[in-house]
Order: structure tokens, then C-alpha cells, then sequence
């Protein structure tokens, strides 16, 4: 299993760009979480899937964030446009079930640097 | 709203010693589950230790232990023997069972290794 995939890993770009990260959940898993690292706020979740659906979106930080996933491998989180505060590590994990005794299995991360 | 407090943002520990990282959260819920994450300089989060809330008996990982005291809302993460390669941030996180499917984390502690 090649685990939960993130793209890019690193991702520089200018103020007032498009910033499109990407994520490649384990397959079989129903649920799909968004998170951003920042040293000021810590890990916190931005939004999250079951079967494709978003279910709750109370952490996406204001109306330049977009999150999609328009099938079960694949999802994306889109930041339009972007600004330097956005710069952060963000993270994607997905989970199998319904229950939280299942293990919420974290992607790499892509770090990313808004100018 | 349920919060996660880790009061040590760094420890040090000499290698092979045991060193005990602190962990309280505040929460209304009775059944939840608690985590410890462990994530390296390559900032990969990974997975060490859970434990059931409904559970007595502490969760046991190998050289990972932890010290769950329901009542006082505590949830130490006890390393044995400690190795180079624990050096890293260690997260603990918690999850309600019913409801929000989502972690919430504290702010970390960054666990140094002395050879």
C-alpha cells in the first residue's frame, strides 16, 4: 500500500496566484480530512470527506478556500487567490469506517510558501 | 469545545533513559479516543499509540506506554529506552466517538535525543 499521497511536496508561489494542492487517499478509505500546520495555530482540521461528500467545512478559513473531491481517489484543496498567510504545511489523511478507533493515516504534507 | 493542552514545548532526555511526555484535554464526552502522533523533520505524522476512553487498561506500544487518567483528563506518553530516532514532535490528539469525526491536537512537544 502506497499510503496516502500528496502533490506537490513543496509548492512556491506569488501573492494573487492559484494554489492547487492534491491528494491520493489509501484506497478503500471512506473518509478524506484536509489539515494546516502553522507554528501559530498548530494542526487544524480545514474540512473533511464520507464517500465524496463534505461533511463539515467550519475549519476552511474564508471564502478563498475550496476543497473538492469528485471521486473516491482523489481530492483536491484550492486556494484562489492566494496570500503569504496561507503559507503552511498542509496535510491530507484519509480513514476506513465510520468508527473513530480507525486510524486516521496522514499523507506528507506539501509545504507551501506564498511570496 | 474540546481542547488539548501539552504544557512542555520541548524535553530532553539522554539516550537509552525514559522520558515522559504530558498531555491534558477538556471535553463533556465520555466516549472518545486519544493519540499520540509522532512527527519527524521530515514531517511525515505518524501514528504511536491510542487509546479507547472506555477503556482502563493503558495502551502499550512497545517502547511506547501511556498513563490514561480518565478522571483528571490526563494522557502521558511514557518512552522507554529512548533511541535517536525518537527525536521528533510528538502530538497528542483527540477524537469524540459520536459526532465531528475530526482530531483535535495539541500544540506539540519537540523531544530531543543526547547521545
Amino acid at each position: 500500500d502506497a499510503g496516502v499521497i500528496q502533490s506537490p511536496r513543496h509548492e512556491v508561489t506569488e501573492m494573487g496566484q492559484e494554489v492547487t494542492l492534491r491528494c491520493k487517499p489509501i484506497s478503500g478509505h471512506d473518509y478524506l480530512f484536509w489539515y494546516r500546520q502553522t507554528m501559530m495555530r498548530g494542526l487544524e482540521l480545514l474540512i473533511y470527506f464520507n464517500n465524496n461528500v463534505p461533511i463539515d467545512d467550519s475549519g476552511m478559513p474564508e471564502d478563498r478556500f475550496s476543497a473538492k473531491m469528485p471521486n473516491a481517489s482523489f481530492s483536491t484543496l484550492k486556494i484562489q487567490p492566494s496570500e503569504p498567510r496561507d503559507s503552511a504545511v498542509y496535510f491530507c489523511a484519509s480513514r476506513q469506517g465510520v468508527f473513530s478507533a480507525d486510524t486516521q493515516y496522514f499523507g506528507p504534507g506539501t509545504r507551501l510558501t506564498v511570496l | 469545545a474540546q481542547t488539548v493542552t501539552q504544557s512542555q514545548p520541548e524535553m530532553s532526555v539522554q539516550e537509552a533513559e525514559t522520558v515522559t511526555l504530558s498531555c491534558t484535554y477538556d471535553t463533556s464526552e465520555s466516549d472518545y479516543y486519544l493519540f499520540w502522533y509522532k512527527q519527524p523533520p521530515s514531517r511525515q505524522m505518524i501514528l504511536v499509540i491510542r487509546q479507547e476512553a472506555y477503556k482502563q487498561q493503558n495502551a502499550t506500544e512497545n517502547r511506547f506506554s501511556v498513563n490514561f487518567q480518565k478522571a483528571a483528563k490526563s494522557f502521558s506518553l511514557k518512552i522507554s529506552d529512548s533511541q535517536l530516532g525518537d527525536a521528533a514532535m510528538y502530538f497528542c490528539a483527540y477524537e469524540v466517538i459520536q459526532g465531528a469525526q475530526k482530531l483535535v491536537f495539541g500544540q506539540g512537544t519537540r523531544l530531543t535525543i543526547n547521545p
